[in-house]
């Protein structure tokens, strides 16, 4: 089955800078790629994803981008905020609709 | 439309006992998912339904683990004879297929289950 790995589990960085997120899939078939943000004791929100048909996506100060050659994806946070203080989740699945399978997340800190 | 809700938030249990969790997904959402989740994870499927009829489960679903959609609406997971092992959160999620891609997938809260 789907193995996904996320680096690292814990990011912590200074308001305004920038934060990366990187996750690796093993299963050549994955080609939906969502990533979620769950805040403590909420349920996991979605804030971007990608589909394999293209390598790039931003929405405002989030962008992810995809590798499928390499099997990685990386989600990418600019001007950080401290309401971005959170957990992210990246996952992998071989379409939308299908079960997902998720890394074991990042728990982002940002100092203001 | 609320969102997706679950039912009740909190569960707590004698190890051995039989507890049973509700979802309601948001109206017209025909895809179904529970997931469950331990703290410091990330979630991990149990499994899934397309409207009345559960397509997939994860090998984690073991035989003490039971999921109805009876109906295509709302969903239970039933435990059976509990262990301490099942403490987790319990997380369901719904998406709508709309032709060949599905509207993304919507958590619910969540029940937290603690057996004792």
């Amino acid at each position: 089955g789907e193995n996904v790995e996320q680096h690292p589990s814990t990011l912590s960085v200074q308001e305004g800078d920038s934060a990366v997120i990187k996750c690796t899939y093993s299963d050549s078939a994955s080609n939906y790629f969502p990533w979620y943000k769950q805040e403590l004791g909420k349920r996991p929100q979605l804030i971007i994803d990608i589909r394999s048909n293209v390598g790039e996506k931003k929405d405002q100060r989030i962008a992810v981008t995809l590798n499928k050659t390499a099997k990685h994806f990386s989600l990418h946070i600019t001007e950080t905020q401290p309401e971005d203080s959170a957990v992210y989740f990246c996952a992998a699945s071989p379409e939308s609709g299908y079960a997902l399978n998720f890394g074991k997340g990042t728990s982002l800190l940002v100092t203001p | 439309d609320t969102g997706v809700s679950q039912n009740p938030r909190h569960k707590i249990t004698k190890r051995g006992q039989n507890v049973t969790f509700r979802c309601d997904p948001i109206s017209e959402h025909n895809r179904l998912y529970w997931y469950r989740q331990t703290l410091g994870q990330g979630p991990e499927f149990l499994t899934y339904f397309q409207n009345e009829a559960q397509l997939e489960k994860s090998r984690l679903l073991s035989d003490r683990f039971s999921a109805e959609r009876p109906k295509g609406s709302f969903s239970t997971l039933e435990i059976q004879r509990t262990e301490q092992g099942d403490s987790a959160m319990y997380l369901c999620a719904s998406s709508r297929e709309t032709g060949p891609m599905d509207t993304e997938a919507f958590f619910g809260q969540g029940t937290r289950l603690t057996v004792v």
